[in-house]
């Protein structure tokens, strides 16, 4: 049963348009949401993240919009750069306590290619 | 200088060995998780530790034993290694038990290859 999940395996944009990755999740406890970017060969890395009290987040070239109430997150990316150029993970949290303790549920990533 | 610091990188065994995964922060961080990435690429948590204590344990087989011998350090033994357990592992690390900012930090994978 998996909880998050990121229905686009691949996504290809031209260098200076939009990037937007998409993620569903079913499990209405989620109340915090994180995007990861990985390169090849190296651990997930930090993007940007939103809690469920907010719709919207922006750090820089990077925007995460949710809709709670379609249990849905996107990650905007404007302009894009062939820096970009790598696998997304969106992730979710419960702040349940207990067994949830820290724990992240991922999805399966989208891998996004920035042509120049 | 590297934060999170997982040895080997690559693991090739046969079916049947034992072999361990080592796992080294320097962030000062309480928690430390192993994940593991599967062939469908999903990364799902096996175990996590606070100051050496066991918080999560997640349905894993028991021939996976996660072991702390202190907050820096989280090591994961594996038993009677299975081709099925070929996989990417990940270590990371995390403030005070879950940092509701920044989430975790993650070390660079394990690819463990099982033949």
């Amino acid at each position: 049963d998996q909880q998050v999940k990121q229905n686009s395996p691949s996504l290809s944009v031209q260098e200076g348009r939009i990037s937007i990755l998409n993620c569903d999740y079913t499990n209405s406890m989620f109340d915090y949401f994180l995007w990861y970017k990985k390169y090849p060969a190296e651990g997930p890395t930090f993007l940007i993240s939103i809690s469920s009290i907010k719709d919207k987040n922006e750090d820089g070239r990077f925007t995460v919009f949710l809709n709670k109430s379609a249990k849905h997150l996107s990650l905007h990316i404007v302009p894009s750069q062939p820096g970009d150029s790598a696998v997304y993970f969106c992730a979710a949290s419960a702040n349940a306590g207990g067994t949830s303790y820290g724990k992240l549920t991922f999805g399966q990533g989208t891998i996004l290619t920035v042509h120049p | 200088d590297t934060a999170v610091s997982q040895t080997p990188k690559y693991l090739v065994t046969q079916m049947g060995n034992d072999k361990s995964i080592k796992c080294e922060q320097n962030l000062g961080h309480d928690t430390m998780y192993w994940y593991k990435q599967d062939s469908k690429k999903f990364l799902k948590i096996m175990f996590s530790y606070n100051n050496k204590e066991l918080i999560i344990n997640e349905t894993v087989p028991n021939r996976f034993s996660p072991k702390s011998p202190d907050k820096a350090h989280l090591n994961l033994h594996i038993n009677s290694l299975e081709l099925g357990d070929s996989a990417v592992y990940f270590c990371a690390s995390s403030q005070e038990g879950w940092d509701r900012v920044y989430g975790y930090t993650f070390g660079s994978g394990t690819r463990l290859t099982v033949v």
